[in-house]
């Protein structure tokens, strides 16, 4: 079954401090991957995504993504974390072959410390 | 451009009742999507189009009916609410898949309570 599972439910980080976000799926075939970011409220953004070639996309304000298909697993980074990235941070994935079909792991909450 | 618009943006409704969701879109988008979104559980498909004329069950259809009204419009129809029910629901639409994928936009969210 295709499934996308993000182990960590919430995360704490200081400011300036680095960040990384684990996400891992299931499917039959390498799908296209994407990140999403939902602030307090509001619906979602889209942070990056990948389809093919490079393993490490580059996104939106400073996130970068590196895609493992040995691990099957697309882990959001941010090297320095500011006070406006606290927010919910969804992973999803959607199959080549799937009609557009696109499923979303249940998101890692993300709290900065000043 | 409104992007993906949803009404009503809140909803109280007695268990039993019905209602419908409204999501239009204005991007010519051909897919559109029905998203919940419940704590813990992050955004569970409901239902998806992928053209119009076409709909396909997600991972938790029951309960619901969809209409792929036109390419503008998907609505959302709860026949007999539960308080199970009780949810944000989103709506989403996007370009289809070609050789690579786009991106999905979405509306603000309807937050619905089934008493």
């Amino acid at each position: 079954a295709q499934s996308v599972t993000q182990p960590d439910i919430h995360i704490t980080v200081s400011e300036g401090a680095s960040l990384e976000l684990r996400c891992n799926y299931s499917y039959g075939a390498t799908p296209y991957l994407f990140w999403y970011v939902q602030s307090p409220g509001q619906g979602l953004q889209l942070l990056l995504k990948y389809f093919s070639g490079d393993t490490l996309v580059q996104g939106i304000k400073g996130f970068e993504a590196e895609f493992k298909r040995s691990q099957s697993s697309f882990n959001l980074r941010k090297p320095s974390v500011h006070w406006s990235d606290a927010a919910e941070y969804f992973c999803a994935v959607e199959g080549k072959t799937s009609y557009d079909k696109v499923i979303f792991g249940p998101g890692t909450s993300l709290s900065v410390i000043p | 451009n409104a992007g993906v618009t949803q009404t009503p943006k809140f909803q109280v409704l007695k268990t039993g009742q019905s209602m419908t969701l409204q999501c239009a879109q204005d991007m010519n988008h051909n897919s559109m999507y029905w998203y919940r979104q419940d704590p813990g559980m992050g955004l569970r498909l409901i239902y998806y189009s992928a053209s119009e004329g076409t709909t396909d069950k997600g991972e938790v259809p029951n309960g619901y009916n969809v209409s792929r009204l036109n390419k503008r419009e998907f609505s959302l129809r709860l026949e007999s609410a539960a308080p199970s029910q009780t949810s944000v629901y989103f709506c989403a639409s996007k370009l289809p898949q070609l050789s690579s994928p786009y991106e999905q936009y979405f509306g603000p969210g309807t937050r619905l309570t089934v008493t």
